[in-house]
């Protein structure tokens, strides 16, 4: 069973604009990951927010945690042709041992 | 630079075969997870692994067997492939349990 679900499954922006991504979770967690996947490869750590932690920020990526809500949102600012990929969150229960990913969204950025 | 490899990269097979699919990571990691992904389910845990001899089952076990030998290794076999086993398999490592993991690019198996 999936902890995490990803809002919107995909999401088509033009160049430049901004991009949104949401995820909700079931149980109390530890951390928060989030992962990108270029087509035909793995995936790679974006960026990692801990439970006590309220925004978090790596270049053009801006991550919130809202623990009362158990959601979190990544956005990627100025988006580039090349931010094309899946986007992954993935959950760290707070009782628990392993990561549990979400289904992801596919972002599309048009040039 | 650390890696996790996989290999092969692209296989094909018949039902009822045997099928190891290699994993070798140079992170020095303990911690080694396999996981399948198939459109509509995202990644689901097969199996994993803490450390050396020690491995658990994960939420799609069926079918599937790992073992331990060596840090840096985690084969995975599909004892007699299936039709529903065709996928794409990553495998993954990571320092602490539920901590950062690191990917490999992921083998396509399909099964006729």
């Amino acid at each position: 069973s999936q902890q995490g679900e990803e809002d919107p499954q995909a999401l088509s922006i033009q160049e430049g604009e901004n991009a949104t991504m949401n995820c909700s979770y079931k149980t109390s967690i530890n951390n928060l990951q989030w992962y990108r996947q270029n087509s035909g490869r793995g995936l790679v750590h974006l960026i990692l927010i801990r439970s006590n932690e309220r925004e978090k920020h790596s270049g053009r990526l801006r991550v919130t945690l809202d623990t009362s809500k158990k959601s979190s949102s990544l956005l990627i600012t100025a988006s580039r042709a090349a931010d094309t990929a899946s986007y992954f969150c993935a959950t760290a229960p707070e009782y628990g041992n392993k990561l549990v990913f979400g289904a992801g969204t596919i972002l599309r950025v048009k040039s | 630079d650390a890696e996790i490899t996989q290999s092969p990269r692209h296989k094909i097979t018949e039902t009822g075969r045997q099928v190891t699919l290699a994993c070798h990571q140079t992170w020095n990691h303990n911690n080694m997870f396999w996981y399948r992904q198939d459109l509509g389910h995202g990644l689901r845990l097969i199996h994993y692994s803490y450390g050396v001899h020690d491995t658990n089952k994960g939420e799609v076990s069926d079918g599937y067997s790992v073992s331990r030998s060596n840090t840096e290794d985690l084969p995975l076999t599909l004892e007699s492939a299936a039709s529903s086993q065709t996928s794409v398999y990553f495998c993954a490592s990571s320092d602490t349990p539920a901590g950062t993991q690191h990917f490999g690019d992921g083998t396509r198996l399909s099964i006729l």
